[in-house]
């Protein structure tokens, strides 16, 4: 079974910062990958995601992300933050091997942008 | 614009008073899903239609059911809900095998409060 690891439960950064979250994923078949944005009592909005290709994805707003083959983490980055980035981040994985698109997601992480 | 609606956004019930919670769809996906989301967790699969078939995750309790009249529309039954419900509540839909597009929508969610 695949499962999805979210090292940083929270990540405080001040604004126009660097920012990356990490997320690493197992799995024995093929993957899909996505990160999910949550907006304070909001649902989940697709930030980008990797299907094939260039294991660089650029997203929404400024994030971009990498998928790693090798390291299998598909960590997220963006070069500068705004305070409007402050929300709850997760990494999500779709396995190819169930018949059935089932989501597993990490256990987010807490960006925090601060003045 | 396409999108998947939820009401009520806030719900109040009693504890073991049912509740029902109701999610729309415009995008005309086959599969509808339904999340629960405790307070700084990771959403947590509940079941999926995919058309009219009902998929329940192997750890869902009884106390949960859905229901999904037609392709629109699809609620989460909850028949005695306890304090251990109180939760956001998820809804999301998607093309299963859409090519080039694993994406789930999520509605706005609906927080359930029980008393």
């Amino acid at each position: 079974a695949q499962s999805v690891t979210q090292l940083d439960s929270q990540v405080p950064v001040f604004e126009e910062a660097p920012v990356e979250l990490r997320c690493n994923y197992s799995s024995s078949v093929s993957v899909y990958l996505f990160w999910y944005v949550q907006y304070p009592n909001q649902g989940l909005q697709l930030l980008l995601k990797y299907l094939s290709g260039s294991t660089l994805v650029k997203g929404i707003n400024g994030f971009e992300a990498e998928f790693n083959k090798s390291q299998t983490s598909f960590h997220l980055r963006k070069p500068s933050v705004h305070i409007s980035d402050t929300a709850e981040y997760f990494c999500a994985v779709i396995s190819m091997n169930t018949g059935f698109q089932k989501l597993v997601f990490g256990t987010g992480t807490r960006l925090l942008v601060s003045p | 614009d396409a999108m998947v609606i939820q009401n009520p956004r806030y719900q109040v019930t009693q504890f073991g008073k049912p509740v029902t919670l109701s999610c729309s769809q415009t995008l005309n996906h086959n599969v509808m899903y339904w999340y629960q989301q405790k307070s700084s967790q990771a959403p947590k699969l509940l079941f999926h239609y995919y058309d009219k078939d009902f998929n329940n995750e192997a750890d869902t309790p009884d106390n949960f059911q859905s229901r999904r009249p037609n392709t629109s529309f699809c609620f989460l039954d909850i028949r005695s809900p306890g304090l251990g419900d109180a939760a956001m509540y998820l809804c999301a839909t998607s093309e299963l095998w859409a090519l080039a597009d694993y994406e789930q929508y999520f509605g706005p969610g609906t927080r359930l409060t029980v008393t």
